[in-house]
């Protein structure tokens, strides 16, 4: 089974902090995505990679940057964490590009910033 | 914008009802899946349709692309409390390559 590992379930930052969640797939998946969650609005996309070093804004991608040094990990850095980055956010992987290939998702980290 | 509109988005259901839950789109998507999340974990992938018109069934659960591919359904049938659970649609356009998830469905089936 594909395992996607999010580093940490639940995190409480304050508003300013350089914030890092980190990401693995043990699948050797070349497609990498981070999502966040609220209530409402679905899973709205950020950012997504497709190989080592290479990026892709997603939808929401203001306030964020991400991180994809080897194939297998993808982190997501808020620069200055504010209180409406507050949400769930999930880390997916899937293989090549193809369009109908799923996604494998993370359980979540909950993050709340104060 | 929200490109994927789910119906209804909340949905709670006595063990052994049927019920339908439908995702609608004015844009015309290469193909859909649809993955449902329970409390604390990530989604996972139900199925995923890239025919206009088919049908597909698991177990209990049938889901239908529709014939122009802007829409799609999903019916549960006899459902059960192990059923309860976030049920989200997601398609790539056909000019595009990136997924775009609805809105979700909470479903609810109280035993």
């Amino acid at each position: 089974d594909v395992k996607v590992t999010q580093s940490s379930r639940y995190l409480v930052k304050r508003t300013g902090e350089k914030v890092f969640l980190e990401c693995v797939q043990d699948m050797d998946h070349e497609n990498m995505f981070w999502y966040r969650q609220d209530p409402g609005l679905g899973l709205r996309l950020i950012y997504f990679s497709y190989d080592v070093k290479m990026k892709e804004k997603g939808d929401i991608p203001e306030g964020y940057s991400v991180s994809r040094e080897k194939k297998e990990r993808f982190s997501l850095i808020l620069e200055s964490a504010s209180t409406n980055q507050t949400s769930m956010y999930l880390c997916a992987s899937s293989p090549l590009q193809g369009y109908n290939q799923p996604q494998h998702f993370g359980d979540g980290t909950r993050l709340s910033i104060l | 914008t929200q490109l994927l509109e789910q119906s209804p988005q909340f949905l709670s259901i006595q063990e052994g009802e049927n019920l339908t839950v439908y995702c609608n789109s004015s844009s015309v998507f290469s193909s859909l899946q649809w993955y449902r999340q329970e409390p604390g974990e990530g989604p996972v992938l139900l199925v995923t349709v890239v025919t206009g018109g088919e049908v597909k069934k698991l177990k209990r659960l049938t889901f239908q692309f529709g014939d122009a591919r802007k829409d799609s359904s999903l019916h549960i049938t006899a459902a059960q409390p192990g059923d309860t659970g976030l049920y989200l649609c997601a398609g790539v356009w056909d000019t595009g390559n990136q997924f775009y998830f609805g809105t979700g469905t909470s479903l609810t089936v109280i035993p």
